[in-house]
């Protein structure tokens, strides 16, 4: 099965926009979706499909994708917004899901 | 209101056994898939299991295939997961999740319930 690769950790300054990416082969058969996680709480998924958001997600979130590569996009970011962020995807057979690593951000 | 609430977790020894169960309400739980996920301690989410509407159909990660079963009742509205030949690194937090579609998204979570193997 297919790996989704997060960088570990990104900061970005109040009030600016900040780009999340996920690399995997995967993607280049199947949306990325994306998951904001808090500390002792369960995931909350941000991002699905082309550009979707759930009903409640802030438009400062969206989501783009080229190649093998998608993104998560926060434009305006908050101090609630600090957050472990998690892609998710099919795997290349579509059997098996996978997720990145995560990718923890802190808003400074 | 879409609830999903886990019970079933708890501390057992290596070797010994589990069975998790979803509780689910607040949609027609007989038309979506279910999966289960995983969290170590301190760790990142990983996927477990997934089964289709009626049960027909199931997958599992390479590291629970043969050890872990994925089961639903749609009759009381709940997804199972039997858990066997428990290891130390099968630690964490197991959440069951509603996938939105086939494509793999999950869009409404539990809680997630702890399980613990050790001596």
């Amino acid at each position: 099965s297919s790996e989704l690769t997060q960088d570990p950790a990104v900061s970005v300054a109040l009030g600016q926009t900040v780009r999340i990416t996920c690399q995997g082969d995967g993607l280049r058969s199947y949306y990325a979706s994306w998951y904001q996680q808090k500390p002792g709480q369960a995931p909350v998924l941000v991002i699905y499909g082309q550009n979707n958001r759930p009903s409640g997600i802030p438009d400062r979130f969206s989501g783009s994708s080229s190649g093998n590569t998608a993104s998560l996009t926060i434009t305006g970011a908050q101090a609630e917004d600090e957050a472990d962020y998690y892609c998710n995807s099919r795997d290349s057979s579509g059997n098996h899901v996978v997720f990145g690593g995560g990718t923890k951000l802190t808003v400074l | 209101e879409v609830q999903l609430v886990e019970s079933g977790g708890g501390l057992v020894q290596p070797g010994g056994s589990l069975r998790l169960s979803c509780a689910a309400s607040g949609f027609t739980f007989s038309s979506y898939w279910m999966h289960w996920v995983r969290q170590a301690p301190g760790k990142g989410l990983v996927w477990v299991s997934r089964i289709d509407t009626d049960g027909s159909s199931t997958n599992y990660a390479d590291s629970v295939k043969g050890r872990f079963t994925i089961s639903r009742d749609n009759a009381k509205n709940t997804v199972y997961l039997q858990m066997n030949s428990l290891r130390a690194e099968d630690t964490a937090v197991y959440y069951c999740a509603r996938a939105g579609d086939s494509s793999g998204y999950l869009d409404s979570w539990g809680q997630g319930t702890l399980v613990t193997v050790s001596s």
